[in-house]
């Protein structure tokens, strides 16, 4: 089935550690996005990536860092320049906005640091 | 992309119908208005979109008014599983940018 696989689905790690979550889809979407997603708020966009080997920083990039070198995945490393990075992680893909396009979710890492 | 503002939260009761507004008054001609939700601790799932015509699948109803400043998601018999949150946004057409959420609106569907 096609679809956007996150994993893992909870993930613990240790102050000052880096950590890589991981996103692949089998959509074959052009675009790539990651979100987080802290306790009872929306969504903020953490990096997003329109095409192979490109990629933009959202709102929220200070202390992330990704990477896009295959159509497929689109993996977000939290450094440990990241002052509070517990939070739920959300990664979406999408073709270009039309009448037959819907962006699609995975189901999320959450990320405890400890 | 324009942005959205929703009120953050609705009850509705059982079977009634839930009506979710969404005001885009920035919105430009080129972009579509989508609608996605999220239960809890899961990720976002698409529920309809639309550009200027009203929209009906089998989950909701888009209303989208004449100048396109504002729209309503209708739920026609919301249930207890549609407690959830729900995202308005706008997207341009044909081309992959930034996709930008708000805060949502939080429904609680109520026996």
């Amino acid at each position: 089935d096609g679809g956007i696989t996150q994993s893992p689905k909870y993930l613990f790690r240790k102050e000052g550690q880096n950590v890589t979550l991981s996103c692949e889809q089998n959509l074959n979407h052009d675009a790539m996005y990651w979100y987080r997603q802290d306790p009872g708020q929306g969504l903020r966009l953490i990096y997003y990536s329109q095409i192979v080997n490109d990629f933009q920083k959202g709102d929220i990039a200070e202390g992330y860092s990704v990477s896009r070198e295959k159509k497929e995945s689109f993996p977000l490393t939290v450094t440990s320049a990241q002052k509070n990075p517990t939070a739920f992680y959300l990664c979406a893909s999408s073709m270009p906005p039309g009448r037959y396009t819907e962006a699609f979710f995975g189901q999320g890492t959450r990320l405890t640091v400890v | 992309d324009a942005k959205t503002t929703q009120p953050t939260s609705m009850d509705c009761a059982e079977g009634r119908a839930a009506n979710l507004p969404c005001n885009h008054s920035t919105i430009s001609g080129n972009e579509y208005v989508y609608w996605y939700r999220q239960i809890h601790s899961q990720g976002p799932q698409y529920i309809i979109h639309g550009l200027k015509n009203n929209e009906t699948n089998e989950m909701a109803s888009l209303i989208i008014t004449e100048d396109r400043k504002s729209s309503t998601l209708i739920l026609p018999h919301a249930t207890l599983r549609d407690t959830a949150v729900y995202y308005c946004i706008v997207r341009v057409v044909y081309v992959n940018n930034d996709m930008r959420f708000g805060a949502g609106t939080r429904l609680t569907v109520k026996p």
